[in-house]
């Protein structure tokens, strides 16, 4: 039984540049949320999907935008990257319907330089 | 008020140690509550999950005080291992599928 794998696990970007994230959520999980972690933080939701939509929304701004498929997977995409944006991504993988209980994949270590 | 408030510590406390951690909230329409143990540069992992009754597992005890909106963690017979940042996680009201996260706490477990 997989559980939640997201990719890449480390990534340096350039300020300005794009970047995406993939997220694959725990075997018969259907909901996917996408957290920002900063150092010393506790995680920052930025949105969860769920039947292919974006359901909820954090207080982010339009730079970062995400995709589910059909297989429940999903992507996270941020646009003109800053410096601020270095953190961990954290993708978790729910059932709907469920109570809470959230699984988290590795994250993404993403450094902006 | 933020949220979902904790203690960010650090404790410090010898093998063997009894501890206990808090974590407040302000929706008192909060319906679900967790702990998740995260270690350094690694995702969090679901610890328990606290219900009404609190719930034990282990050397683990959950308990929910609602008339003060907290949760608690405790931790008996402290080892090594348990050292982590414990964070807290309660629903929003709104949506029972979004968490809202605590800072966590920091415990670190001597020898």
């Amino acid at each position: 039984d997989a559980g939640v794998t997201q990719s890449p696990t480390h990534l340096i970007k350039t300020r300005g540049q794009q970047v995406t994230l993939r997220c694959s959520p725990k075997s018969g999980h259907d909901t996917v949320s996408w957290y920002q972690q900063a150092l010393g933080q506790g995680p920052q939701f930025i949105f969860q999907y769920y039947e292919e939509e974006e359901r909820q929304r954090g207080n982010f701004p339009d730079r970062f935008s995400g995709h589910q498929f059909p297989n429940y997977s999903s992507e996270l995409n941020v646009n003109a990257l800053l410096l601020g944006d270095s953190a961990l991504y954290l993708c978790a993988s729910s059932l709907a319907g469920s109570v809470g209980e959230q699984y988290f994949g590795p994250g993404t270590r993403l450094t902006v330089t | 008020r933020k949220e979902v408030e904790q203690d960010p510590g650090p404790f410090n406390v010898p093998e063997g140690a009894t501890v206990a951690f808090n974590c407040t909230y302000s929706n008192s329409a909060s319906q679900s509550f967790f702990w998740y143990r995260q270690d350094c540069r690694k995702e969090p992992k679901l610890l328990m999950s606290v219900y009404s009754s609190g719930n034990e597992d282990g050397r683990f005890t959950a308990q929910l005080n609602r008339a003060s909106q907290y949760i608690s963690l405790l931790i008996r017979d402290s080892k090594l291992s348990d050292s982590a940042t414990y964070l807290c996680a309660v629903n929003d009201a709104g949506n029972n599928r979004k968490l809202i996260w605590g800072l966590g706490t920091s415990l670190a477990v001597n020898p």
